[in-house]
């Protein structure tokens, strides 16, 4: 079974440039999530889906963060412009409930 | 108070050793508990899924959950050198689709 699929595995940007990330999840899990792990800290939730639709974005900084997940399938999270502190590496997930939970190797983001 | 406390170590212990560890919640409404192990530049694996207190067992790993003292355990018998990782517990809310807090993370060193 193909696990959970990301890219770039890598980006280094300028601060106040915008990037986006890409997510594959795994085929017929409804759930997606995208967390935020800071070196040295547990993954923070920015935004769950539920097929197509927002489940929780509390922790999203919308007013540079945006994600969306395309036909309930593909997702992807863009900051524009990123800061400093964006720089992390960005987890998504999937999951079909129970144990059923994969991440992806995640993205890790440099901002200079 | 942090919602979810976990001692960051690292811990070091010898191959064979029984390793302890352990989280502490604030948040009594937290139902579903879990542990999950992440290796250097990966993604975290889930390892133990429980619901509620008692006990669980995989092979190797067994979670306890004392939700009365909100603490939670993971055990690890036999220890690797392989098990060598940061160990993130993790917790939800009234169903599982509520949104999971992660504690920071215990490195753990499995010495040959």
């Amino acid at each position: 079974e193909a696990g959970v699929a990301q890219s770039p595995r890598y980006k280094i940007i300028e601060k106040r440039q915008s990037v986006a990330f890409w997510c594959n999840p795994i085929s017929g899990h409804a759930t997606l999530y995208w967390y935020q792990q800071i070196l040295g800290q547990g993954p923070k939730l920015l935004i769950q889906f539920q097929n197509n639709g927002v489940v929780d974005d509390s922790q999203l900084p919308k007013d540079r963060f945006s994600a969306e997940r395309l036909k309930g399938v593909d997702s992807t999270l863009k900051i524009q412009p990123a800061k400093l502190e964006d720089s992390a590496v960005y987890l998504c997930a999937s999951w079909a409930g129970g144990n059923e939970q994969f991440f992806g190797p995640g993205t890790r983001l440099t901002v200079l | 108070q942090k919602e979810v406390e976990q001692d960051p170590g690292p811990l070091s212990v010898p191959e064979g050793a029984i390793v302890s560890l352990n989280c502490t919640y604030s948040n009594s409404a937290f139902q579903y508990f879990m542990w999950y192990r992440q290796y250097s530049r990966k993604g975290p694996e889930l390892l133990m899924y429980t619901y509620s207190s008692g006990n669980k067992e995989d092979g190797r790993f067994t979670a306890q959950v004392d939700k009365s003292s909100k603490y939670i355990s993971l055990f690890i018998r036999d220890s690797q050198p392989s098990d060598s990782a940061t160990y993130l517990c993790a917790m939800s809310g009234q169903t599982s689709y509520d949104k999971v807090i992660f504690g920071p993370g215990t490195s753990l060193s499995v010495i040959p």
